[in-house]
C-alpha cells in the first residue's frame, strides 16, 4: 500500500516555544491530508482537512492560531503547535488517500512533550 | 453529522477464544466502512474495508466483517485469536471524500 511517512516521531519542547511536524505521502500524491490527535486510550479525533494550495479546514474546538497546517505541495502537509504548553502535549498523526475511495493511509504519530 | 459507535472498549479473551467487535453507525446514505488496527506501538493499518458488493468481507489475518445495511452494523470477527492480535481495533466511516469518522475504539488483549 501507500506509506505516509511523519517527521519527527518523538519531540520534546519547552513550553511556549512552537514545534513543527511534517507529514509526507512517499509514493503518491495527496490533495487532502488529515492532522489527528489521540488522546492516551482514546481514539483519534480529527483536528482538520489539510488541502493543497488552500487554507486548511479546521474542526470545531480546534484553535487555528494554535495549530498551524500548511499544505505547501503534493506531498507534504506541515502542522506547527504554536507557544506550545503543556496540555498540547499528545499522540498526532496525519493521514492520506490516494483517490476519493475513502481509504486513507496513516503515519508513524509524533508524540509530542511540552516541559 | 454521522457518529461510529463501538461497544465494546476492553475485551480480554484466551488464545483460540472467538472474536467479534461491535460497530454501529448513523448515516442513512452510502457509506464506505472500515476496521483499522493499531498494534502496540505502531501506526494505524488496515485490516479490511467494504464499499460495495458481498457484505461479507475478508481482510487480513483472518479478520473478517459482516455488513449489515438494516442494522447499521459493520460488525468485526475472527474465529480464534491469537495473542498476536492484542491491538486496538479503530472502526470507521466515509460518507465523502477522503474524511474518515472514527469509533471510540476496542482494546482486545489476548491472554496466552
Amino acid at each position: 500500500g501507500a506509506v505516509v511517512s511523519q517527521h519527527p516521531s518523538r519531540v520534546i519542547c519547552k513550553s511556549g516555544t512552537s514545534v513543527k511536524i511534517e507529514c509526507r505521502s512517499l509514493d503518491f500524491q495527496a490533495t487532502t491530508m488529515f492532522w489527528y490527535r489521540q488522546f492516551p486510550k482514546k481514539s483519534l479525533m480529527l483536528m482538520a482537512t489539510s488541502n493543497e494550495g488552500s487554507k486548511a479546514t479546521y474542526e470545531q474546538g480546534v484553535e487555528k492560531d494554535k495549530f498551524l497546517i500548511n499544505h505547501a505541495s503534493l506531498t507534504l502537509s506541515t502542522l506547527t503547535v504554536t507557544s506550545a504548553h503543556p496540555e498540547d502535549s499528545s499522540f498526532y498523526i496525519c493521514s492520506a488517500g490516494t483517490a476519493n475511495t475513502g481509504e486513507l493511509f496513516f503515519g508513524e504519530g509524533s508524540r509530542l512533550t511540552v516541559l | 453529522a454521522q457518529s461510529v459507535s463501538q461497544h465494546n472498549h476492553h475485551v480480554i479473551l484466551s488464545e483460540a477464544a472467538s472474536l467479534e467487535l461491535g460497530c454501529n453507525y448513523s448515516y442513512g446514505g452510502t457509506v464506505n466502512l472500515f476496521w483499522y488496527v493499531q498494534y502496540p506501538g505502531q501506526h494505524l493499518q488496515l485490516l479490511l474495508k467494504y464499499f460495495s458488493g458481498d457484505p461479507l468481507v475478508k481482510g487480513i489475518k483472518g479478520f473478517e466483517a459482516e455488513f449489515i445495511k438494516s442494522k447499521f452494523s459493520f460488525n468485526l470477527r475472527k474465529p480464534s485469536v491469537q495473542w498476536s492480535d492484542t491491538a486496538e481495533y479503530f472502526c470507521a466511516v466515509n460518507n465523502a471524500g477522503n474524511m474518515l469518522t472514527f469509533g471510540g475504539g476496542t482494546r482486545l488483549m489476548v491472554k496466552p
